[in-house]
């Protein structure tokens, strides 16, 4: 039973680039988050996907986009890339009982 | 508004020890909490959590929490520490019905020395 994957787990991007973050949910789970995790400090949440729309939006500004597909992964966009986007971005996927499993990460550097 | 303190950036604790790394929360209505680890370079894992029931509850590689409602803590604990529980661990709590938005402390890093 695989965990939850993203791709890439590295990247290297210029300011003003944009970047697209994928993410493959646990089998079974239905709802996908994705989370900001800067250097040193704890995971921020960006957004919630169910049903393929999204349902909760933490505070970010709408550079931040997502998308869910009918097969429950999701994709992060992020526009307009500033250095301070540079962090790891975490999936995650929520199990029935309301536990979130995370997924190694991508690594973003914007330069 | 609902939030995570952890008081420690860091625990230094001996192996054979036990340790004990803090939480306290602030969450509108019942809480839901939970403890997770992250290893370097790594995603976090999930290690144990309270929804209801025994304030105390155990998770993962000999972890246990105790949730503490009148003092609103949720500290971790481990009766004898090992080199290999080394990392930097989160609690997160979420609130009852808020569709599973989690709200993290900023990470306490737990260095066991031999």
């Amino acid at each position: 039973d695989a965990g939850v994957t993203q791709s890439p787990t590295h990247l290297i991007k210029t300011r003003g680039q944009q970047v697209t973050l994928r993410c493959s949910p646990k089998s079974g789970h239905d709802t996908v988050s994705w989370y900001q995790q800067a250097l040193g400090q704890g995971p921020q949440f960006i957004f919630q996907y169910y049903e393929e729309e999204e349902r909760q939006r933490g505070n970010f500004p709408d550079r931040f986009s997502g998308h869910q597909f009918p097969n429950y992964s999701s994709e992060l966009n992020v526009n307009a890339l500033l250095l301070g986007d540079s962090a790891l971005y975490l999936c995650a996927s929520t199990g029935p009982e309301g536990t979130i499993y995370f997924g190694e990460g991508s690594w973003l550097t914007v330069v | 508004a609902q939030s995570v303190a952890q008081p420690e950036d860091q625990v230094n604790v001996a192996e054979g020890n036990p340790l004990t790394v803090k939480c306290t929360y602030s969450v509108s209505g019942n809480p839901y909490l939970f403890w997770y680890v992250q290893y370097p370079n790594r995603g976090l894992q999930f290690l144990l959590k309270y929804i209801t029931g025994d304030n105390l509850v155990k998770g993962s590689y000999g972890f246990e929490a105790e949730f503490n409602k009148s003092q609103t803590s949720f500290h971790l604990k481990k009766p004898s520490a090992l080199v290999s529980d080394s990392a930097l661990y989160f609690c997160a709590v979420r609130a009852h019905g808020n569709f599973n938005k989690f709200y993290f402390g900023s990470g306490t890093k737990l260095n066991v020395k031999p």
